[in-house]
């Protein structure tokens, strides 16, 4: 089965900074790749996704891009906030089916 | 629209118990997914429904995990009996079907076995 791999796990930055968080898949037939904001005893909730007939995707300050060469893709923010701060998961999957979440990156923003 | 809802939203038990949990998916979604969340590690696909079918069941343990989804609508997922290591957030999440693949998750429900 797929197997996604997430780094950093830990991640802190200055407000206004960006931050990138990187994560490789191991099945070559995935074609669905959503990330998600999980705050401190909530659910994970959707900020951004791509499918693997694009190589870049962008929502005002959030940003992926996939290289399905080599099998990793990547979240950017711009213009860190402190409310930005947060537990990031990013997932991997075959039309949605067996999605398969890396590890997680807890993001600091400092004011 | 009303989100995923589940219940309870917090369970003790002991070791070698029993414990279900409930999930009612966002209305029309035909996908259902039950995940297993441990603190610090991302969530895991226990099993996924379409309708009132298993999708995926690969990662349930399923000597003691049971799920059904008898109607193709509310879900229960069943631990017995419960052992330490499945202490974690048991997640609920629904999708429809087709080319809109976002997965809206519910609160969760908190199980510490003991």
């Amino acid at each position: 089965g797929e197997n996604v791999e997430q780094h950093p796990s830990t991640l802190s930055v200055q407000e206004g900074d960006s931050a990138v968080i990187k994560c490789t898949y191991s099945d070559s037939a995935s074609n669905y790749f959503p990330w998600y904001k999980q705050e401190l005893g909530k659910r994970p909730q959707l900020i951004i996704d791509i499918r693997s007939n694009v190589g870049e995707k962008k929502d005002q300050r959030i940003a992926v891009t996939l290289n399905k060469t080599a099998k990793h893709f990547s979240l950017h923010i711009t213009e860190t906030q402190p409310e930005d701060s947060a537990v990031y998961f990013c997932a991997a999957s075959y039309n949605n089916n067996d999605m398969r979440f890396g590890a997680g990156t807890r993001l600091t923003v400092k004011p | 629209e009303a989100g995923v809802a589940q219940s309870p939203r917090y369970k003790i038990i002991e070791k070698r118990q029993s414990v279900a949990f409930w999930c009612n998916p966002i209305s029309g979604h035909a996908t259902l997914y039950w995940y297993q969340q441990i603190l610090g590690q991302g969530p895991k696909l226990l099993i996924q429904f379409q309708n009132n079918g298993v999708v995926d069941d690969s990662q349930l343990p399923k000597d003691r995990f049971s799920a059904e989804r008898l109607k193709g609508v509310d879900s229960t997922l069943k631990i017995q009996p419960a052992k330490l290591e499945d202490s974690a957030v048991y997640l609920c999440a629904s999708s429809l079907v087709g080319t809109v693949y976002e997965q809206y998750f519910g609160p969760g429900t908190r199980l510490t076995v003991t």
